[in-house]
């Protein structure tokens, strides 16, 4: 099937610990995205990638990592330097601009610091 | 900047009713228009988009036409189920290729 998979579904982290949070697509698509989803809100936007090995911060970037070493794959590290991590987190791909640019999304992941 | 609107939920009406979900925008040029949709605990789905004036976007029998001249993007549906019970997302895709999302409106059906 195509799409875009993140994974783990849910993940427990400790005070001092980061945490790596998977997302890879198969829909060859050039631009990925990593949003925020607090309960109860809207989303916002922590990193984006419009290509292999390059990204740009979000709005939240604050306490988070990523990298773009394949097309494919597009991981976040949620830092020890991030205060208040437990969140949503939902990871996204867009089509090329002759396909239609719209964006897709994963299933998320959710954290929550023990 | 780019900014979108739409009605504060929850948004509360019986099995059958007539739903609308109100969304106007304001942007620089003319930008793709889309509605998401998310269960709760899920991710986000696509539920349906627009991309040009008077284009009509439709999916699972919820239907919204960009409208140029009122800047808007309302979502409708003429007979809503439980089922349909969910959190909409009305987002407009800017110049940079980012998602500009409105606040979101919680519906819930009751049967």
């Amino acid at each position: 099937d195509g799409g875009i998979t993140q994974s783990p579904k849910y993940l427990f982290r400790k005070e001092g610990q980061n945490v790596t949070l998977s997302c890879e697509q198969n829909l060859n698509h050039d631009a990925m995205y990593w949003y925020r989803q607090d309960p109860g809100q809207g989303l916002r936007l922590i990193y984006y990638s419009q290509i292999v090995n390059d990204f740009q911060k979000g709005d939240i970037a604050e306490g988070y990592s990523v990298s773009r070493e394949k097309k494919e794959s597009f991981p976040l590290t949620v830092t020890s330097a991030q205060k208040n991590p437990t969140a949503f987190y939902l990871c996204a791909s867009r089509q090329g601009v002759r396909s239609g640019n719209t964006i897709y999304f994963g299933e998320g992941s959710w954290l929550t610091v023990v | 900047g780019d900014s979108v609107t739409q009605m504060e939920g929850p948004v509360t009406l019986s099995e059958e009713a007539f739903l609308t979900i109100n969304c106007t925008y304001t942007a620089t040029g003319y930008p793709s228009l889309f509605w998401y949709v998310q269960y709760p605990g899920e991710g986000l789905q696509l539920l349906l988009k627009a991309t040009k004036a008077d284009d009509k976007g439709s999916n699972k029998g919820f239907e919204a036409t960009y409208r140029k001249e009122t800047t808007s993007f309302h979502l409708e549906k003429g007979s809503v189920q439980v089922s349909d019970s969910a959190v909409y997302f009305c987002a407009l895709l800017d110049s940079n290729y980012q998602l500009i999302w409105g606040a979101g409106t919680k519906l819930i059906i009751k049967p």
